[in-house]
């Protein structure tokens, strides 16, 4: 089983700033990573699939890229509205996986 | 715009099997854009994908899982289901049903999620 981490484990941004998640993979798995986010109470929503293609309707600010075995999701100039906590998934080998998750807070 | 809506009771006892329901509308189940999905998520904790069935009844199961876990798929009806049996307190999650894009193996779309709670 591929196992995924993910750094940091929590953030405290202001509005406008610009985050970086990393999610890194125990084995190569190519471009089949895709992320996830999720608010408190409600189901995840996909933001980036296959590494970098942006899902449809997800804002411009919201940007992926990475191979092999790492990655990263870029978030610029920050929202009120972008707190949650965010999950990488690989699809490359059975059984998918999640990352454990970076909890974005905004102050 | 596919949307996902589980169903099934929130209390099942222990030793007892977890029944719940997908009901799929805006795709028809056997479009085969999607393969279809069960994922869970303990409360606090992160996400664990259970297992998948595509259009034609083919199923592919989480290992940890695999030895309690049947997913089917009606699709005269546009749902699927899943059953885990002989379920334990560690079965305590929100359950989501949730579609998986044959192409790229994302999940596009999920379900609101529902409770299960396994308590006697």
């Amino acid at each position: 089983e591929i196992v995924l981490t993910q750094s940091p484990d929590f953030q405290s941004v202001t509005p406008k700033d610009k985050i970086t998640i990393t999610c890194r993979a125990s084995q190569f798995i190519g471009n089949s990573l895709h992320w996830y986010q999720q608010k408190t109470d409600q189901s995840p929503k996909l933001l980036i699939k296959s590494a970098s293609q942006s899902f449809s309707g997800v804002p411009s600010r919201f940007s992926g890229s990475g191979s092999g075995t790492e990655f990263t999701l870029t978030i610029n100039s920050l929202e009120a509205e972008d707190a949650a906590t965010y999950y990488c998934h690989q699809s490359s080998s059975l059984p998918f996986t999640f990352g454990p998750g970076t909890k974005v807070d905004i102050k | 715009q596919v949307q996902l809506q589980e169903s099934g009771p929130g209390l099942v006892k222990p030793s007892q099997t977890l029944s719940l329901t997908c009901t799929v509308s805006g795709d028809s189940i056997s479009s085969g854009t999607y393969y279809w999905s069960w994922i869970r998520q303990p409360a606090g904790k992160g996400l664990e994908w259970i297992g998948r069935v595509y259009a034609s009844g083919s199923t592919t199961y989480n290992p940890s899982l695999k030895s309690r876990l049947t997913i089917s798929i009606d699709t005269s009806k546009n749902q699927f289901s899943l059953k885990l049996s002989s379920v334990t307190a560690a079965d305590t999650a929100v359950y989501f049903c949730a579609s998986i894009s044959t192409w790229y193996s994302s999940v596009d779309y999920w379900g609101q999620g529902t409770l299960v709670t396994v308590s006697s």
